[in-house]
């Protein structure tokens, strides 16, 4: 099956902690972008990656690292800089770039204990 | 095919002035309808309408949505030229498979702005 893949599903950082959240496509689709939803907003852009070796930071990347070593691969890092990670983290992938048709893996929930 | 349609593709006004841009969309299991500025890279986040009716406020900004004529509005009053920018209109649907979801965006408005 073709999909998007994220994981884990939950997650919990304890303070001064940095932890990484996994995105993986197979899609063999050429961007990739990781977004923020915090409860009644919307998606904002941390950081979106248009080709393998090359990432761009989006809204909020303050707090936030990434890498693109794969062209199926995007992990994201929010480190201990980022004061408040409580939120639900989207990968998406899609075709080509310039923010076409984004499709959705099915998330990370980030707590902080 | 999911479609999401923006007018006007490109606008010019001067400073103070007041504009309204326009999304229309045709989408299966719609989630969301969010608007975004797009000045330099990567789109910002201005809003995300869920509700009929509801308008939402930020500073010169509003925007609407009617789910019934599967629209949206952006209103920007007294325009200034720090608005001059792309602004894209996106939909968000729910995706059958693997997939969470699906965001389609529009070709954009083209706004700009003179002194």
């Amino acid at each position: 099956d073709g999909g998007i893949t994220q994981s884990p599903k939950y997650l919990f950082r304890k303070e001064g902690q940095n932890v990484t959240l996994s995105c993986e496509q197979n899609l063999n689709h050429d961007a990739m972008y990781w977004y923020r939803q915090d409860p009644g907003q919307g998606l904002r852009l941390i950081y979106y990656s248009q080709i393998v070796n090359d990432f761009q930071k989006g809204d909020i990347a303050e707090g936030y690292s990434v890498s693109r070593e794969k062209k199926e691969s995007f992990p994201l890092t929010v480190t201990s800089a980022q004061k408040n990670p409580t939120a639900f983290y989207l990968c998406a992938s899609s075709i080509g770039g310039g923010f076409k048709t984004q499709y959705f893996g099915p998330g990370t929930r980030l707590l902080v204990l | 095919e999911d479609k999401v349609v923006q007018s006007p593709l490109s606008l010019v006004v001067h400073e103070g002035d007041t504009v309204t841009l326009n999304c229309s969309y045709e989408v299966t299991n719609f989630r969301s309808l969010l608007w975004y500025k797009q000045e330099k890279k990567a789109p910002t986040f201005l809003f995300m309408l869920t509700s009929s009716g509801i308008e939402k406020k930020s500073g010169r900004l509003s925007s609407i949505l009617d789910k019934k004529e599967l629209f949206s509005i952006l209103n920007i009053t007294a325009t200034q030229t720090g608005d001059s920018a792309i602004y894209l209109c996106a939909v968000e649907a729910s995706a059958g498979g693997t997939s969470y979801g699906k965001l389609t965006f529009g070709q954009g408005t083209i706004l700009t702005v003179h002194p």
